[in-house]
């Protein structure tokens, strides 16, 4: 079974400042898929990135990057020009790969707060 | 394109009492599923269907139930709530293996 680990229930950030969400994961399998996903206090959850474990260069949308580890099996989200509106909760998330995988497993979520 | 809808959005329920929460997408996805969220737990998964007439049971099954009869449709059945069950419940479908899922906007449900 695969865990996915955020160390960091809460964090802030002032505004316009950079910030970098931790994630670790455990699994043994070789193909599998890392997301980080957005709740804002409307309790939406919204896709903000996505990454294929077989691909070597890391994700980036707008202001969101990722780092990811394979090897360390890390998965760090980097929000860049921190905006009031990324104020909200962020869970790391696994998928394995394969005909069949749909489960996402999640973490338990980092509470980000940007502080004007 | 209205996505994934769940209704209520919120609901408070008496222990004992029996309820349904529905879940329903336009997308014509296969696979569909049902989590739900405590505080300080993130996301969990309850049961999953891959196809209309197939189901199979995710990390905390226990007390509900679920049918798909139809592509469109995924409901999730409480047959005697407990306190235990206060959560917020989220269903989500997919097209298929390794796409991003989406969201319905979550049910608020309260057991008394």
């Amino acid at each position: 079974a695969q865990t996915v680990t955020q160390s960091q229930p809460e964090m802030s950030v002032q505004e316009a400042e950079t910030v970098t969400l931790s994630c670790t994961y455990d699994t043994s399998e070789n193909n599998y898929y890392l997301f980080w996903y957005k709740q804002p206090p409307s309790r939406q959850m919204i896709l903000v990135i996505r990454q294929e474990a077989y691909k070597q260069q890391n994700a980036t949308e707008n202001r969101f990057s990722v780092n990811f580890q394979k090897a360390a099996k890390s998965f760090s989200l980097k929000i860049s020009d921190s905006q009031l509106g990324d104020t909200a909760m962020y869970f790391c998330a696994f998928q394995t790969s394969g005909a069949g995988s749909y489960q996402l497993t999640f973490g338990k979520g980092t509470k980000l707060s940007v502080i004007p | 394109n209205a996505g994934v809808t769940q209704t209520p959005k919120f609901q408070v329920l008496k222990t004992g009492q029996s309820m349904t929460l529905q879940c329903a997408q336009d997308m014509n996805h296969e696979y569909m599923s049902w989590y739900r969220q405590d505080p300080g737990m993130g996301l969990r998964l309850i049961h999953y269907s891959v196809g209309a007439g197939i189901t199979d049971q995710g990390e905390v099954p226990n007390g509900y139930n679920v049918s798909r009869s139809t592509t469109e449709d995924f409901p999730l059945r409480l047959l005697s709530a407990a306190p235990s069950q206060t959560s917020v419940y989220f269903c989500a479908s997919t097209r298929g293996a390794n796409q991003p899922q989406h969201f319905g906007d979550g049910t608020r449900l309260s057991i008394l």
